[in-house]
């Protein structure tokens, strides 16, 4: 059975940096995206970007772009979100999610990572 | 961007009855790539419908979708006790992928 397995929750200072990572099992890791959603308190599940685990190509949201890099490693089938610059509002669950690049909705999730952004 | 909005924001029905959600489209889905979620408190969200009408695994056939291009429907045939939760659509079809901000059921 298809499985994602994410990383424990972080407490982070303003400006730092944070890693999230997501550990799949279950099926052929370059066969499907991962995707990686965030939800903050009370608010609606936010994209922010996705990687190809075949190729390595990465999309990521405009919301996100000059802070989020996400990587795999393809032998330990696993996939990687990092966030910089972090301030209060990126307190949130971050999800981890396996799709495709164009045409699949996310039917696996991660289990969640709470991040919370605190001086 | 496409903006999804849902209603209605809660819906308090009883077990038994017939519940209606709608999402909202502020341009057209893309291939009708619609997708719903459902999720409880402390939990992932869960695929239910996606393709607008098509039920994920595992997931029972009082759950049917309907629409196409900027109007969308979730529709639970006779609630369940473990229906109730929070539904929030998506759409897959642009980038960048957007989600509605959720009906959330409650027990009347």
């Amino acid at each position: 059975q298809v499985h994602l397995v994410q990383s424990g929750a972080e407490v982070k200072k303003p400006g730092a940096s944070v890693m999230v990572s997501c550990k799949t099992s279950g099926y052929t890791f370059t066969n499907y995206a991962i995707h990686w959603v965030r939800q903050a308190p009370g608010q609606r599940l936010e994209w922010m970007g996705w990687i190809n685990p075949d190729n390595g190509d990465t999309k990521y949201s405009e919301r996100f772009r000059d802070r989020v890099t996400i990587a795999r490693d393809t032998s330990a089938s696993a996939a990687y979100m990092d966030l910089s610059g972090l301030g209060s509002e990126d307190t949130a669950v971050y999800y981890c999610a396996r799709g495709s690049t164009s045409d699949w909705p996310f039917d696996f999730w991660g289990q969640g990572t709470l991040v919370t952004v605190s001086s | 961007e496409i903006v999804l909005t849902q209603s209605p924001g809660i819906l308090s029905l009883s077990p038994g009855e017939r519940a209606t959600l709608s999402c909202r489209a502020s341009q057209s889905v893309s291939n009708n790539y619609l997708a719903w979620y459902q999720q409880k408190p402390g939990q992932a969200p869960r695929l239910v419908m996606y393709a607008v009408s098509s039920r994920a695994t595992g997931i029972p056939d009082r759950f049917s979708g309907s629409g196409s291009g900027t109007d969308f429907t979730l529709t639970i045939s006779r609630l369940e006790p473990e229906d109730f939760a929070v539904y929030s659509c998506q759409q897959y079809g642009s980038s960048p992928l957007t989600f509605g901000g959720g009906t959330k059921m409650e027990i009347k």
